[in-house]
């Protein structure tokens, strides 16, 4: 079966660190990838999206994602976090030969100190 | 422009009750989609329609039903209401094909005593 896997289920930042989320998914077909974020008691924002062209994709925020076809990933990262990052994040694909199926990870909480 | 809309945003069940929770779009999308989220579990599908007439079933159907009578509309019915159905639904949209992102409501939080 088709599944997302975050690897991380919460991290802690402080203020200016760096932020790396793994994601990993198992499907052999083609795929649109996506990172979404939820802000508390909020749904669900679009923070960047993959779906062909250059594996490095640019989002909103200063986020960016890169596609690693060979290894089933789509890593997110930002080089400096902000307090006002804190929310949770999903990783999901979309199976292109399922009638645009969304399929999300657990979701990695970020909590980010100031 | 509404997008995604989603109601009610709050709902109080009692076990054994039954409801609809109401979700429309207006982009035209094919693709309508149904989620649970649960703490440490992301979102879960529970059923999905790829157009008008046509659903299946997601990760975790059990305990609701759904239509889709036309583009626009996709009711999702939760039959008899138990405490596990407790969690936050949400519908979301988005073409089959080509090259779009979902696009979510805001979300109920059911909860069922």
């Amino acid at each position: 079966a088709q599944s997302v896997s975050q690897h991380n289920h919460h991290v802690i930042l402080s203020e200016a660190a760096s932020l790396e989320l793994g994601c990993n998914y198992s499907y052999g077909g083609t795929v649109n990838l996506f990172w979404y974020v939820q802000y508390p008691g909020q749904h669900l924002q679009l923070l960047l999206k993959y779906f062909s062209g250059d594996p490095l994709v640019k989002g909103i925020k200063g986020f960016e994602a890169e596609f690693i076809k060979s290894k089933f990933s789509f890593n997110l990262r930002k080089p400096s976090v902000q307090w006002s990052d804190t929310a949770e994040y999903f990783c999901a694909v979309k199976l292109y030969n399922q009638g645009g199926k969304l399929i999300f990870g657990q979701g990695t909480e970020l909590s980010v100190k100031p | 422009n509404a997008g995604v809309t989603q109601t009610p945003k709050f709902q109080v069940l009692k076990t054994g009750q039954s409801m609809t929770l109401q979700c429309a779009q207006d982009m035209n999308h094919e693709y309508m989609s149904w989620y649970r989220q649960d703490p440490g579990m992301g979102l879960r599908l529970i059923h999905y329609s790829v157009g008008a007439g046509i659903t299946d079933q997601g990760e975790v159907p059990n305990g609701y039903n759904v239509s889709r009578s036309t583009t626009e509309d996709f009711p999702l019915r939760l039959l008899s209401a138990a405490p596990s159905q407790t969690s936050v639904y949400f519908c979301a949209s988005s073409t089959t094909g080509g090259s779009t992102e979902a696009f979510f409501g805001q979300g109920t939080r059911l909860t069922v005593v």
